[in-house]
């Protein structure tokens, strides 16, 4: 099955500094990568996603971008503001089905 | 905006009692999955259905657990007797077959005491 690492698990920024989470995954098959923000006791909330033929999208601060060839991808944020701390997760999706990364906790220091 | 509802937010019972959280997918999701999100990890795949029927429940302890979506629409999870490993998030996420774009709902929290 696939399997999807995500990296860091924690990261500390200052406010206006830009942040960037990556993940890699494993199964060649997997042909669409959203990321999801989860503000605490909230559930997760789609923010921005790619499909497999497009290799980077965005939308104001954020970014994705996807190497298919080795197979990783990665959320970029820039010009941080507090608001933006909360968990960031990364997914992979093949044959209806979701595979997780664990996570990355996003700090943004006033 | 279309969400995903899911009741109650939070329960607090006793090992050993049965607990039972309810899920009302976006209308026209046909899939609609259970996860189980422990605190500091990802979403784990409880079970998936398409319509009413179960696609993977794989995941699922079946000797305590349960989940029905009877008439394709709502769903139900059931845990028969509760223990303490069972402390957890427990999210419904739904999506239109085959886009990928997965929606959730809030999540009901579980606290197994």
């Amino acid at each position: 099955g696939e399997n999807v690492e995500q990296h860091p698990s924690t990261l500390s920024v200052q406010e206006g500094d830009s942040a960037v989470i990556k993940c890699t995954y494993s199964d060649s098959a997997s042909n669409y990568f959203p990321w999801y923000k989860q503000e605490l006791g909230k559930g997760p909330q789609l923010i921005i996603d790619i499909r497999s033929n497009v290799g980077e999208k965005k939308d104001q601060r954020i970014a994705v971008t996807l190497n298919k060839t080795a197979k990783h991808f990665s959320l970029h944020i820039t010009e941080t503001q507090p608001e933006d701390s909360a968990v960031y997760f990364c997914a992979a999706y093949n044959f209806n089905k979701f595979y997780f990364g664990s996570g990355t906790k996003l700090n943004v220091k006033p | 905006e279309a969400e995903v509802a899911q009741s109650p937010r939070y329960k607090i019972t006793e090992k050993s009692q049965a607990v039972a959280f309810w899920c009302d997918p976006i209308s026209g999701h046909a899939t609609l999955y259970w996860y189980r999100q422990i605190l500091g990890q990802g979403p784990e795949l409880l079970v998936q259905f398409q319509d009413e029927s179960v696609v993977d429940d794989s995941q699922l302890p079946k000797d305590r657990f349960s989940a029905e979506r009877l008439k394709g629409v709502d769903s139900t999870l059931k845990i028969q007797p509760a223990e303490l490993g069972d402390s957890a998030m427990y999210l419904c996420a739904s999506s239109l077959q085959n886009t990928g774009e997965l929606f959730f709902g809030e999540g009901s929290r579980l606290t197994v005491l």
